[in-house]
């Protein structure tokens, strides 16, 4: 069975204090890793995806990595407003469904 | 352009009623995925459409939740006597095709009293 593991739970930075979220997986096969943004009462809105080791996207402040185990979602001197749910979500191609991990709550104080 | 729609946002009722909730997709997006997302767990897949069609259905909890897609586009979610266990945020997702990134819509929060 597909499993997906993000950590830490919650994370509180202070503005301007960058710092790593992490989405472990195992699972037969991945055809693709993607990362999502979710704010409180809405719906995921999707960041990146990627598909092989090796791979970087970035978009502003954020920048995802994959490797054979993990993918990390850097940010960089975030900002109050970077404050939200970070999910994780792994693809094999079976059933053409998406494994969600928990997420990560994110908060930046300014 | 527009994104994903659901209706209604909220939905209270009764344990024992049946609930239908609503997914407008994307235009022109051929795959259709319906997901719950309960308070502290994370999001959970119940079903996938391609066209009309609904290769997977392994996610649904129970017989008593079904869905349906018409025309390939809108989708209908439904749940009969429906139990508080039910109660979750409902939230629908279309791709361009099977693979490809999900747009989720805001999702129907049900409540079941």
């Amino acid at each position: 069975e597909d499993q997906v593991t993000q950590s830490p739970e919650a994370l509180r930075l202070q503005e301007g204090e960058s710092s790593s979220l992490n989405c472990s997986y195992t699972v037969s096969g991945l055809r693709g890793l993607f990362w999502y943004r979710q704010d409180p009462g809405k719906g995921p809105e999707f960041l990146f995806t990627l598909y092989s080791a090796g791979e970087e996207k970035e978009k502003e402040r954020l920048k995802a990595t994959l490797t054979k185990k993990e993918s990390f979602l850097h940010i960089t001197a975030p900002k109050p407003e970077d404050s939200a749910t970070y999910l994780c979500a792994v693809y094999t191609g079976a059933n053409s469904k998406l494994t969600f991990g928990k997420g990560i709550t994110l908060s930046v104080r300014p | 352009g527009a994104g994903v729609s659901q209706s209604p946002s909220n939905k209270v009722t009764e344990k024992g009623k049946d609930v239908e909730l609503r997914c407008d997709p994307i235009s022109g997006h051929t795959a259709l995925y319906w997901y719950r997302q309960s308070l502290g767990q994370g999001l959970e897949f119940l079903i996938y459409f391609q066209g009309n069609s609904a290769p997977d259905k392994s996610g649904l909890p129970s017989d008593r939740f079904s869905a349906e897609r018409t025309g390939g586009s809108v989708s209908t979610l439904t749940i009969q006597r429906t139990q508080q266990e039910d109660s979750a945020v409902y939230l629908c997702a279309s791709s361009a095709g099977p693979g490809d990134e999900q747009y989720f819509g805001p999702g129907t929060r049900l409540t079941v009293t």
